[in-house]
């Protein structure tokens, strides 16, 4: 069974230019996450699906970030403009429902220069 | 809210020594709790979890044990080799309904031959 699928690994742009990353769950995961990894830390949580329908975004910093997805399978998550203060990784995770049984991509590595 | 603290590092240890990385919580209740791994370039495995008190998860020679007297789950694995060099992370459900994850600081460990 496939993981969750996440692209690119690696993207870096200049500051200011848009930027978005694909995530692609588990077949059958209605509930999907964005985590936030800051360098050293521990992944926090940006935004929360289930479906479609999004659950939980407090944490996102909606003047830069948005989210979508569209008929509850694949995310995109975008930044725009992208900061210097971006460059971290995004990691995606989904789940049955619980979170306790949630399964997280290799995550994509943005460096903002 | 839910939280961990961990037992932040970095942690060096030859091939073969005995590791334990600390991590303790606050909670409401009796949550799930979780041990991490991520390595070098990677995104977050799974690595144990145990479910209620006394439980104890394990996993690739690594243990925790749930500890409610203490509120501790610290992972120890008796002989760590080479291969065990990366990031774990302590963590639990969080928020209303336990619907996300809280993640400790992480701690970096290197083994060296």
């Amino acid at each position: 069974e496939a993981g969750v699928v996440q692209s690119p690994r690696y993207k870096i742009i200049e500051k200011k230019q848009p930027v978005a990353f694909w995530c692609n769950p588990i077949s059958g995961h209605n509930t999907l996450y964005w985590y936030l990894q800051n360098l050293g830390q521990g992944p926090e949580l940006l935004i929360r699906y289930e479906n479609e329908e999004a659950v939980d975004d407090s944490q996102l910093p909606k003047d830069r970030f948005s989210a979508e997805r569209l008929k509850g399978v694949d995310s995109t998550l975008k930044i725009q403009p992208a900061e210097l203060g971006d460059s971290a990784v995004y990691l995606c995770a989904s789940s049955l429902g619980r979170v306790t049984e949630a399964f997280f991509g290799q995550g994509t590595r943005l460096t903002v220069v | 809210g839910n939280s961990v603290t961990q037992m932040e590092g970095p942690v060096t240890l030859s091939e073969e020594a005995f590791l334990t990385i600390n991590c303790t919580y606050t909670a409401t209740g009796y949550p799930s709790l979780f041990w991490y791994v991520q390595y070098p370039g990677e995104g977050l495995q799974l690595l144990l979890k145990a479910t209620k008190a006394d439980d104890k998860g394990s996993n690739k020679g690594f243990e925790a044990t749930y500890r409610k007297e203490t509120t501790s789950f610290h992972l120890e694995k008796g002989s760590v080799q080479v291969s065990d060099s990366a990031v774990y992370f302590c963590a639990l459900p969080s928020g209303g309904s336990n619907y996300k994850l809280t993640f400790g600081k992480g701690t970096l460990l290197t083994v060296n031959p």
